[in-house]
């Protein structure tokens, strides 16, 4: 089945302490995408990646980094997370650009205390 | 960069009957659209999407229509069921950034 996972589904830190989100989409799209999700703010893009080693910021890149080493896999890393990193957080792949249909994770949810 | 805006946070219709949601967006060299409609606790599933050279485009049950002159694009969802009950959201590619610019959504709710 055609999908993108996101790893952890859930997830509850306190501030400061590294962590990674996993995302893997299994239709060997190009282009992928993690986006933040705030009530009032909508969807709003953090980083996006066109192919393996080629990244780039979106609106919202600070305190977040991100990796292309393969192509099926686009970590999102919060290096020092703060409190208001707490988000949705949704990683998003297409087959080439956003020309094409953008298929979305399930989601994320972060809490950092 | 581009703006994208839904007129209603909420819409709410009786099951069977038509809905229309509607966005309007900023920049008006932008030629792609998409709606995404997001059910609780799931991430945005693709609708229907459409380019600037048409005006309308069908799908199951659903007709997005495009006005270039105002700006404004609309989600038709025709004999509104339950399970259409979600935020849906219109989309824009802002092509110089290559990101993807989301609407703040409307929520639809249908009433039995």
């Amino acid at each position: 089945e055609a999908q993108v996972t996101q790893n952890p589904r859930y997830l509850i830190t306190v501030t400061g302490k590294k962590l990674t989100v996993t995302c893997s989409q299994n239709m060997n799209h190009e282009y992928m995408s993690w986006y933040r999700q705030d009530p009032g703010l909508g969807l709003r893009q953090i980083y996006y990646s066109m192919n393996v080693e080629v990244t780039d910021k979106g609106d919202v890149p600070e305190g977040y980094k991100v990796s292309r080493k393969e192509k099926r896999n686009f970590p999102l890393i919060l290096e020092s997370p703060s409190p208001n990193q707490t988000s949705l957080y949704f990683c998003a792949s297409s087959l080439q650009s956003l020309g094409e249909t953008q298929y979305f994770g399930p989601g994320t949810r972060l809490l950092v205390l | 960069g581009e703006s994208v805006g839904l007129h209603l946070p909420t819409l709410s219709v009786q099951e069977g009957d038509n809905s229309i949601i509607n966005c309007a967006y900023s920049n008006s060299a932008s030629d792609y659209f998409i709606w995404y409609k997001q059910e609780s606790g799931k991430g945005p599933q693709f609708i229907i999407d459409i380019r600037s050279n048409m005006d309308k485009r069908q799908g199951q049950r659903v007709t997005v229509l495009l006005n270039k002159t105002v700006k404004h694009l609309s989600l038709q969802i025709a004999a509104t069921q339950p399970g259409d009950s979600a935020v849906y959201f219109c989309a824009v590619p802002e092509m110089g950034r290559r990101a993807l610019t989301f609407g703040s959504g409307t929520r639809l709710q249908v009433q039995p």
